[in-house]
């Protein structure tokens, strides 16, 4: 069975420090790897996605995600942190090989709340 | 949050009591999906639809029923036998592309009991 795991339910990084938030994932064939930000009492915000061609994923915000297959990696990445980016992040994985049965629904990590300190 | 409509926002439930969340889009969406946010816990599939008059259930569709009438409208009926129903609920839709494509998310309703 799929899964996705955000190791850690907090980051603290300082303001203009580089951030990274972690996620590692489990599907049987290639994944589709997206995250997305969440702002208190708001929807989710989609931020980028890897599908296949080049690991390194540019999204929105000058964030930014590394695939890494041998690891089973897909960390979001920030060269210098804003206090705005103050939220909580969720990854999430679909199994290519499984679409369009109940396998190749999308799953989410619990979360990771970002804290970015002035 | 743009083009996915939820309402209302904040929603509460007497003892026994069915009540409907709200989904409308107007991106022209093919798919739509309903979502429960605990804390802590992620987003849990309940429902989800891939054509009008179609839908599928999800991992926790127990005490939830769902209707599609129309492309652009997906609501999610919270029945007296969700007993514990109090969450954020989150629709989203997307193309189907797939399994390439990106969902994306109205604002929620917050669903508490009394």
């Amino acid at each position: 069975a799929q899964s996705v795991a955000q190791p850690e339910d907090q980051v603290n990084v300082a303001e203009g420090n580089p951030l990274t938030v972690k996620c590692t994932y489990s599907v049987s064939g290639n994944p589709y790897l997206f995250w997305y930000v969440q702002y208190p009492n708001r929807g989710l915000q989609f931020l980028l996605k890897y599908i296949t061609g080049d690991n390194l994923v540019k999204g929105s915000y000058g964030f930014e995600a590394e695939f890494n297959k041998s690891q089973t990696s897909f960390h979001l990445k920030k060269p210098s942190a804003l206090v705005s980016d103050s939220a909580l992040y969720f990854c999430a994985v679909r199994d290519a090989e499984n679409y369009g049965g109940s396998q190749g629904n999308l799953i989410f990590g619990k979360g990771t709340k970002l804290s970015v300190k002035p | 949050d743009g083009g996915i409509t939820q309402s209302p926002k904040y929603l509460f439930r007497k003892e026994g009591q069915n009540v409907t969340l709200s989904c409308e889009q107007n991106l022209n969406h093919d798919a739509m999906y309903w979502y429960r946010q605990d804390p802590g816990q992620g987003l849990r599939l309940i429902y989800y639809s891939q054509i009008v008059n179609d839908f599928q259930k999800g991992d926790i569709a127990e005490g939830y029923s769902v209707s599609r009438e129309k492309k652009e409208s997906f609501p999610l009926t919270v029945t007296s036998a969700q007993k514990n129903p109090t969450a954020f609920y989150l629709c989203a839709s997307s193309n189907l592309a797939g399994g390439q494509e990106t969902q994306y998310f109205g604002p929620g309703t917050r669903l508490l009991v009394l």
